[in-house]
């Protein structure tokens, strides 16, 4: 059974890098047909997409958050990280990893993870 | 703002029958698949609609999705309390090059 499970430092101050990981288990990362996605949820707002990443180094980033995102793979761990730099209390959310079929399809999730940035 | 426009409630009595609207443009909707999904706050959303119309295993037949043009639609038959949640519909902007959700439906069973 596929599980994905988000981890990472719950608390992080304005402008520094928030680093979280998605550790993926009972399937591979590194399978051709997926992608493998971050998204996350504001408090009282809605689903956000942040990006997407396939495991031959392909990715798609919300334009909003480009110049601020990176996403990749590592397959030797099973894992997917996300970085988000110069962070401000806005990007205080639920963080969500997914896997996807295709770009559209987010098909199983993460139980997700609280960042609050705050000084 | 969200690129996809979806009613912020929508409700209806046990046993009845809703719809939630999801409205885009060329760029989305109309010529991506629409995944809808189901979020209960503190839990991970669950897919629940794919490739516009297209249920995965475990998703009972109460649940329906359907396009047209511009706009995509969730169907739920047989309302039942333990359907009150959060509903969004999601697809690819070819345009942005983004995956886009839109902004949440929250259901109430009365």
């Amino acid at each position: 059974q596929l599980q994905l499970q988000e981890s990472g430092p719950g608390l992080g101050k304005p402008s520094e890098t928030l680093s979280l990981t998605c550790t993926v288990s009972g399937g591979s990362v590194g399978s051709s047909s997926y992608y493998w996605g971050w998204i996350r949820q504001s408090p009282g707002k809605g689903l956000e997409w942040i990006g997407s990443v396939h495991y031959s180094g392909s990715t798609f980033y919300n334009p909003s958050l480009k110049s601020r995102v990176a996403i990749s793979v590592d397959t030797s761990k099973n894992q997917i990280s996300l970085r988000l730099s110069s962070v401000t209390a806005a990007d205080t959310a639920v963080y969500f990893c997914a896997r996807q079929q295709g770009l559209t399809n987010c098909d199983h999730w993460g139980q997700g993870t609280q960042v609050t940035v705050s000084s | 703002q969200s690129v996809l426009t979806q009613p912020p409630s929508v409700s209806a009595a046990p046993g009845q029958k809703v719809t939630i609207s999801c409205s885009g443009s060329s760029s989305n909707i109309e010529n991506n698949y629409v995944s809808w999904y189901q979020h209960l706050p503190g839990t991970a959303p669950k897919l629940l609609i794919y490739d516009d119309n297209s249920r995965p295993s475990g998703i009972p037949d109460r649940f329906s999705g359907s396009k047209s043009g511009t706009s995509a639609t969730l169907g739920i038959t047989g309302l039942q309390t333990g359907d009150e949640a959060d509903y969004y519909c999601g697809t690819w902007d070819s345009s942005l090059s983004a995956g886009v959700f839109g902004g949440g439906t929250k259901l109430t069973v009365l």
